[in-house]
């Protein structure tokens, strides 16, 4: 089956940098990519999804600034979480469709992100 | 409001038994809904897609039914196993191409 891998799968950072997790899709090209983000025994709650060559479309609650995402090429999306606070401490998990508007969605292993 | 709901509390069965959850859906007219299987600490893995005018899809061990008119999906696995403990996402869209929103998912312990 296709691959989506995410990078780092666990990153430990101080409160107040920022910390950029890759998300690529290895065998097919993905014209959309979204973000999702987990807390413990919660379901997944999208954040944003990240068009090739434009700019994200956040869901409502989501800060644009706090939460950058740059899908840079048909393989690769990117979400910066700056000025880290402990409180952005979560699981955050990218998915790639393939074969259309109604096509599978492949999603990565997750990032574990801790803010100390 | 728009309301996706599992069992948030864990399913366990015995080994062998056919396990079967529940995804109820309020305010949403789906396109199509799709099953998820996530471990603990890995990104969910994509088990069935049905779309709103299929009654029954089956995969494997693995069979979902979608009644649009209860507003409800089900998932059975037949024949469980200890390696189909999990947590089982339900998700759906209202069009093709929209999000999917995700439900708070069921966890299945099933015992040897």
């Amino acid at each position: 089956g296709a691959v989506v891998s995410q990078h780092p799968s666990w990153v430990i950072c101080k409160s107040g940098t920022s910390v950029k997790i890759e998300c690529r899709s290895l065998d097919f090209q993905a014209t959309t990519m979204f973000w999702y983000r987990q807390f413990p025994k919660q379901s997944l709650m999208l954040m944003a999804t990240s068009n090739e060559g434009s700019k994200a479309t956040y869901e409502q609650g989501v800060e644009k600034d706090k939460f950058l995402i740059n899908h840079a090429s048909l393989t690769l999306s990117t979400l910066t979480v700056t000025s880290a606070h402990p409180e952005d401490s979560s699981f955050y998990i990218c998915s790639a469709r393939r074969g259309g508007a109604a096509g599978e969605l492949f999603f990565g292993e997750g990032s574990r992100l801790t803010v100390l | 409001s728009q309301k996706i709901e599992q069992n948030s509390e864990a399913l366990n069965i015995q080994e062998g038994k056919t396990a079967t959850l529940t995804c109820n859906y309020t305010n949403y007219s789906p396109a199509y809904l799709q099953w998820y299987r996530q471990d603990p600490g890995r990104g969910p893995v994509f088990l069935l897609l049905i779309r709103e005018n299929e009654k029954e899809k089956r995969k494997e061990r693995l069979k979902v039914t979608f009644d649009t008119t209860l507003k409800q999906s089900l998932f059975h696995i037949t024949a469980s196993q200890p390696a189909d403990s999990a947590t089982y996402l339900c998700a759906l869209a209202e069009n093709a191409g929209n999000m999917l929103t995700f439900g708070g998912g069921t966890r299945l312990m099933v015992k040897p």
